[in-house]
């Protein structure tokens, strides 16, 4: 079955720097990649995704990228504020969403 | 359009006893999916079900658990005799159709607590 990893598990930066979290994936067939952003006590909110015929995808602060080849996608906060500390989840979608560990995002300001 | 609607939010059961987790998903979509989370880790899957169909359920515990997606109201996540290890966060979320690559919304849990 599909299995996903994520890199790092926790992330500290300075408000205005950037955020970058790291996933691979274990099967080649899966084609939709959605990130999650979940705030304590909450459900996970859909943030911004990307499906395979795309290498990247840009939605203001907020970029994604994909290397099918390689089997790796990406994360990219620029211009970070308090308010996107939360914990983040990559996934992969073939039948199911199967995600990541997750990554404990923390922006000092 | 309201979101994935799930309750209770907060759910205390005694060893024992059964819990009963409800969501309703959101207008027009039939497909529903059921995650558990538990403190400081990850989702996992549990079940995948369609209306009055369970398309995959390998996450689910051999015992004890089980769902289900009527062909009307919500979907029922059913946890038997629960044991302390059952407590954790339930998470439901729901697409709009079939596919590899349909947006997937989440609810905003069910805690439940096993005392």
């Amino acid at each position: 079955g599909e299995n996903v990893e994520q890199h790092p598990s926790t992330l500290s930066v300075q408000e205005g720097d950037s955020a970058v979290i790291k996933c691979t994936y274990s099967d080649s067939a899966s084609n939709y990649f959605p990130w999650y952003k979940q705030e304590l006590g909450k459900g996970p909110q859909l943030i911004i995704d990307i499906r395979s015929n795309v290498g990247e995808k840009k939605d203001q602060r907020i970029a994604v990228t994909l290397n099918k080849t390689a089997k790796h996608f990406s994360l990219h906060i620029t211009e970070t504020q308090p308010e996107d500390s939360a914990v983040y989840f990559c996934a992969a979608y073939y039948d199911k969403v199967i995600f990541g560990p997750g990554t404990s995002l923390s922006v000092i300001p | 359009n309201a979101g994935v609607m799930q309750n209770p939010r907060h759910l205390v059961r005694r060893r024992g006893q059964e819990a009963r987790l409800r969501c309703s998903p959101m207008k027009g979509h039939s497909h529903v999916y059921w995650y558990r989370q538990l403190p400081e880790e990850g989702l996992k899957f549990m079940v995948y079900l369609q209306k009055e169909n369970i398309i995959d359920e390998s996450g689910m515990p051999k015992e004890r658990f089980s769902a289900e997606f009527p062909k009307e109201g919500p979907s029922i996540l059913r946890i038997q005799q629960v044991v302390r290890g059952d407590s954790a966060a339930y998470f439901c979320a729901s697409s709009p159709r079939e596919g590899t690559n349909t947006e997937a919304f989440f609810g905003q849990g069910t805690r439940l607590t096993v005392v």
